[in-house]
């Protein structure tokens, strides 16, 4: 399995909150994605990062931010959470923009109340 | 605008029947196509991809997908289905860009 861990795995918030989701890969591999899962849905992106400091919205961003400090670290932000973003959050990486499969974390389970 | 249509929310099927699932995209140029498939609380897993050449690929747990240009299809097949297949199965395109268009999935139930 691909090295990605996502932290944390589940959280409960309430709304007005800041919350920061992190994933952490192993792999050095170059392009990291943030989507969220919700049924009927399937996956949305909300941020990417091609390289460290670059990243770019997806498009599903309004109300969320992104970091990337460094190669194995994405971290995304909801910079005051809302019912709206109770969702399943997953993270992936891949090595190449098209032609490369994208390998996934575990995801975490976020609920605002 | 691309986008990725699975028409079936979900699907049954008998153990050890056929099993084929739809995927529909939209896409102006030769596209990036795959199939992924996710277990209960887990992540997404691929099971095959195609980018060019043989339009019947070939993928892991006995999987295969035929790529048709002319109905703009991507369809997933497995022979013989076993209850471990039970899953949620996701089609996608590659977007241009950084960009993958994920289907809304398709729950597959698998019967005794």
């Amino acid at each position: 399995d691909a090295g990605i861990t996502q932290s944390p795995r589940h959280k409960v918030t309430e709304t007005g909150t800041p919350v920061t989701l992190r994933c952490h890969q192993t792999e050095n591999h170059r392009y990291m994605y943030w989507y969220r899962q919700d049924p009927g849905h399937g996956l949305r992106l909300i941020h990417y990062s091609y390289g460290v400091k670059d990243t770019d919205k997806g498009e599903v961003s309004d109300g969320y931010s992104v970091s990337r400090s460094k190669t194995e670290d994405f971290l995304l932000t909801l910079e005051s959470a809302t019912s709206s973003q109770t969702s399943v959050y997953f993270c992936a990486i891949s090595d190449a923009r098209l032609d490369d499969e994208q390998f996934f974390g575990p995801g975490t389970r976020l609920t605002v109340l | 605008a691309q986008s990725v249509t699975q028409p079936d929310i979900h699907i049954t099927v008998s153990e050890g029947a056929s099993l084929e699932l739809r995927c529909n995209y939209s896409y102006g140029a030769t596209p990036y196509l795959f199939w992924y498939v996710q277990s209960p609380g887990q992540g997404l897993q691929l099971l095959l991809k195609y980018f060019s050449g043989d339009t019947l690929v070939q993928g892991i747990k006995g999987f295969e997908a035929e790529f048709k240009r002319s109905q703009s299809s991507f369809n997933l097949r497995k022979p013989s289905v076993h209850w471990s297949d039970a899953a949620e199965y996701f089609c996608a395109v590659g977007a241009g860009g950084f960009k993958t268009i994920f289907g809304a999935g398709t729950r597959l139930f698998v019967k005794a």
